[in-house]
């Protein structure tokens, strides 16, 4: 079945620092496509950054990238730089099929950034 | 401006009553969805729709109801049968390929 799990309830960063938010999950499909989203206080939900299963490469989008490992099927995402403004909860989430249905999500990781 | 509208933001609701949760979506998209999201917690899938009048049961479908009758819209009800109602109600849609986009959100809260 289908399953995001994203062990980290809580993270916390020094301004400045990089931080690796992890993500594994689980599915029979050979096509798939992993999502990283950003949830505020405000709870809007920010698409962050996509990785599709047959991607090469990992995806990258500013200070955000994917660290995508098939095999182990993991997918987690690196800030670089993190600024306090990235404080918020972060999931992960994916879709099986290339162009289809179920999108589920993980249970969140909340980040906390310190000056 | 092309986009995900949710209404109402705030709705209470008293017990034993049906209440409706507006999503309308003008980016024609196809497949539309609606989450749920308890404090702290991750977003659980209720029901999902891939084209107009067929949608199917997520993971907690239990307790709600959706229609689909038009491309544009994909309204959540909350039925009486639903305990524990309060939440924070989440509407995405997808073009197929690529990122979810998602609504403002509902907060409901049972008084």
């Amino acid at each position: 079945a289908q399953k995001i799990t994203q062990t980290q309830p809580g993270m916390f960063v020094q301004e400045k620092e990089a931080v690796t938010l992890d993500c594994t999950y689980d599915t029979s499909d050979q096509s798939y496509g992993l999502f990283w989203y950003k949830q505020p206080s405000s709870g809007e939900m920010i698409f962050l950054i996509y990785q599709g299963s047959y991607d090469e490469q990992n995806a990258t989008e500013g200070r955000y990238s994917l660290n995508f490992q098939k095999a182990r099927k993991s997918a987690n995402l690196v800030i670089s730089a993190s600024q306090l403004g990235d404080s918020a909860m972060y999931f992960c989430a994916m879709r099986e099929g290339y162009n289809t249905d179920k999108l589920i999500f993980g249970t969140g990781t909340r980040l906390q950034v310190f000056p | 401006d092309g986009g995900i509208t949710q209404s109402p933001k705030y709705l209470f609701r008293k017990e034993g009553q049906n209440v409706t949760l507006s999503c309308e979506q003008n980016l024609n998209h196809d497949a539309m969805y609606w989450y749920r999201q308890d404090p702290g917690q991750g977003l659980r899938l209720i029901y999902y729709s891939q084209i107009v009048n067929d949608f199917q049961k997520g993971d907690i479908a239990e307790g709600y109801s959706v229609s689909r009758e038009k491309k544009e819209s994909f309204p959540l009800t909350v039925t009486s049968a639903q305990k524990n109602p309060t939440a924070f109600y989440l509407c995405a849609t997808t073009p197929g390929a690529g990122e979810a986009f998602f609504g403002q959100g509902t907060r409901l809260t049972v008084v």
